[in-house]
């Protein structure tokens, strides 16, 4: 059984940093690309990054772009996102995703983990 | 900056057909934009139905399908049932990004 499950969240000041993980299982995270997705409360979903198997290639949203960092460490099955310089607008819910390159999207999502941003 | 719309709410009748539609501002929604569609039901994560504009996972129901029309990838439920009221997001890939519509809230009544 595929499962994905984020844990870092929590609170922080404006300007604060936060690292997210998210622990894979129940499949060969080596060979899979993931995404990160956030959702404010009350909004909608937002793409935040993209990071290939390899970590060759990778992409974030121009919201994000210069203060947040994806990365992965396929020997111990997990994906990470360092997020620097924070903002009240980056309070929501992010949610690591497993991409599938022929379906343009994500299959498996995990549960989410909240991060809020306030002073 | 793209912006994806969907309408924010829509309501059917149980046993019922309901279409969804994603437009986007930067023109035409194709197959090459790789359309998908999630439910989300509230506290719970997002959940995938549709792939590359008509593609089922495994897990999704007859009942969902997923099409172009006019220019706009659209979902359609057929024989809509109690348990998909929901809110339902489309998702378009342009290459170097995702853009995520505002969601459909779909209320069964």
């Amino acid at each position: 059984e595929v499962q994905l499950v984020e844990s870092g969240g929590g609170l922080v000041e404006p300007g604060g940093s936060l690292r997210l993980s998210c622990a894979a299982s129940g499949f060969t995270f080596s060979t899979y690309t993931m995404k990160w997705v956030r959702q404010a409360p009350g909004k909608g979903l937002e793409w935040v990054s993209y990071i290939t198997s390899s970590s060759t290639t990778i992409y974030y949203a121009d919201s994000v772009k210069g203060r947040f960092t994806v990365s992965r460490d396929n020997a111990k099955n997990s994906l990470y996102l360092q997020m620097n310089s924070l903002r009240d607008e980056d309070t929501a819910v992010y949610y690591c995703a497993r991409y599938l390159v022929v379906a343009g999207g994500p299959d498996y999502w995990g549960q989410g983990t909240l991060v809020t941003v306030s002073s | 900056q793209t912006v994806v719309t969907q309408e924010p709410s829509l309501t059917v009748s149980p046993g019922g057909t309901v279409t969804l539609t994603c437009a986007s501002s930067a023109g035409a929604v194709t197959s090459g934009h790789y359309p998908n569609w999630f439910q989300q039901k509230p506290g719970q994560a997002p959940r995938a139905l549709i792939y590359s504009t008509s593609s089922k996972h495994s897990w999704t129901p007859a009942r969902f399908s997923g099409s172009l029309l006019g220019g706009k990838a659209a979902l359609t439920l057929s024989g809509v049932q109690p348990e998909d009221e929901a809110e339902y997001h489309c998702m378009v890939y342009y290459g170097f990004f995702w853009v995520f519509g505002g969601g459909t809230k779909l209320t069964v009544l």
